[in-house]
């Protein structure tokens, strides 16, 4: 079956510190995308990034950089220098195509607080 | 601008009264998708629509029914047969092409006394 394992539930930091969010998957299928979200306390989930199985290159964008690994099956997310301002839920997902429909599954999600 | 739409943000009922949640977008988007989230947890799926006049049971769509009789809309009922309704309700939408990302809207908070 399909899963995402968030293992963190929570984690603290102070703030300039670097941290990292696991994030390990299960799937059967070849194709597949994985994503992160983020939930502010305000409730709507932000789009971060999407990455597709065939591309394992790491991607940087500005202090959020991610690591995708095949074979270790997981999808890690490192903030550089943490804010106060990336204090939030951090949610991992995978895709999942079904009888031609098209779903997430969610990770159970890691809480980030970052402390002045 | 563009975007999805979740009003209100709370929504207060009391037990065994229907409640219907509203979701739109202007996005253009063929498939539309309800969350809910219980503090702590993650999202669980409730329904979803890939086209108009289409939907498809979630992972807990027990005591939820929905429509999709325009493109934009999306509007989501909680039944008094839903043993535990209060929760935070998320919309999402999704662009053409099956693996692309999801939007999402605001959200929903509903207490049910």
């Amino acid at each position: 079956a399909q899963k995402v394992t968030q293992a963190q539930t929570e984690i603290s930091v102070v703030e300039k510190e670097d941290v990292t969010l696991d994030c390990v998957y299960e799937t059967r299928d070849t194709t597949y995308y994985l994503f992160w979200y983020k939930q502010p306390p305000s409730g709507e989930l932000v789009f971060l990034i999407r990455r597709n199985s065939f591309d394992e290159q790491n991607e940087i964008s500005g202090r959020y950089s991610w690591n995708f690994q095949k074979s270790t099956s997981s999808f890690n997310f490192t903030i550089t220098a943490s804010q106060v301002v990336d204090s939030a839920v951090y949610f991992c997902a995978l895709s999942e195509v079904s009888g031609g429909y098209n779903k997430l599954i969610f990770g159970a999600g890691t809480r980030l607080a970052v402390h002045p | 601008d563009g975007g999805i739409t979740q009003s209100p943000k709370y929504l207060f009922r009391k037990e065994g009264q229907n409640v219907t949640l509203s979701c739109e977008q202007n996005l253009n988007h063929d498939a539309m998708y309800w969350y809910r989230q219980d503090p702590g947890q993650g999202l669980r799926l409730i329904y979803y629509s890939q086209i108009v006049n289409d939907f498809q049971k979630g992972d807990i769509a027990e005591g939820y029914s929905v429509s999709r009789e325009k493109k934009e809309s999306f509007p989501l009922t909680v039944t008094s047969a839903q043993k535990n309704p209060t929760a935070f309700y998320l919309c999402a939408s999704r662009g053409p092409g099956q693996l692309n990302e999801q939007y999402f809207g605001p959200g929903t908070r509903l207490t049910v006394t």
